[in-house]
């Protein structure tokens, strides 16, 4: 089945300054990526999503870009904000059985003022 | 987006007795329904598909008995913990497919924590 490793666990960055998050997923027939924003004691929140045919996504300070062949993707925050400080989570969706996301370990990402 | 209401946010429980969990899809219809649990400071993991008017496809190593789930609408499943016991306590999340979503976008409800004593 499908395994998605994401990095870093922790990353810490000043305000203003970019963050990115990467993430490996295995199984080649996946194509649905999202990436998920979890504030503490709360669901998480779809924050953007990118399919297998696209190779960039971008919204406002958030972008996703997408390596097929490499099966990595990445999120990128710009300009960042304290609000922005929370744990993001990537996901692979294998097209096998339901359609069940697999999600990677999640980062800590802490703004400093 | 659409939104996923999950209902209570947090309860606290007596070892032995059940609880039920609510997840309703407020704004769309979702003939899939998928429940999590998610440890502290660990990624969800997926327990169980609740596909409506049918029974739920639970993930290995997650025991049916002990996770009632019921879907007996388009817009409403529920998750019950049979008596419970601490290591049972956790946080579960409810999602829902929203299918008018050309990319099928999976949407979240707020979270249930539970915990046993």
């Amino acid at each position: 089945g499908e395994n998605v490793e994401q990095h870093p666990s922790t990353l810490s960055v000043q305000e203003g300054d970019s963050a990115v998050i990467k993430c490996t997923y295995s199984d080649s027939a996946s194509n649905y990526f999202p990436w998920y924003k979890q504030e503490l004691g709360k669901g998480p929140q779809l924050i953007i999503d990118i399919r297998s045919n696209v190779g960039e996504k971008k919204d406002q300070r958030i972008a996703v870009t997408l390596n097929k062949t490499a099966k990595h993707f990445s999120l990128h925050i710009t300009e960042t904000q304290p609000e922005d400080s929370a744990v993001y989570f990537c996901a692979a969706e294998s097209i096998q059985g339901a359609q069940k996301l697999v999600f990677g370990q999640g980062t800590r990402l802490t703004i400093n003022p | 987006g659409a939104v996923v209401s999950q209902h209570p946010s947090r309860v606290i429980c007596k070892s032995g007795t059940s609880v039920k969990i609510e997840c309703r899809s407020l704004d769309f219809q979702a003939t899939t329904m998928f429940w999590y649990r998610q440890f502290p400071k660990q990624s969800l993991m997926l327990m169980a598909t609740s596909n409506e008017g049918s029974k739920a496809t639970y993930e290995q190593g997650v025991e049916k008995d002990k996770f009632l789930i019921n879907h007996a609408s388009l817009t409403l499943s529920t998750l019950t913990v049979t008596s419970a016991h601490p290591e049972d306590s956790s946080f579960y999340i409810c999602s829902a497919r929203d299918l008018s979503w050309t990319n099928e976008k999976l949407f979240f409800g707020s979270g249930t924590q539970l915990s046993v004593l």
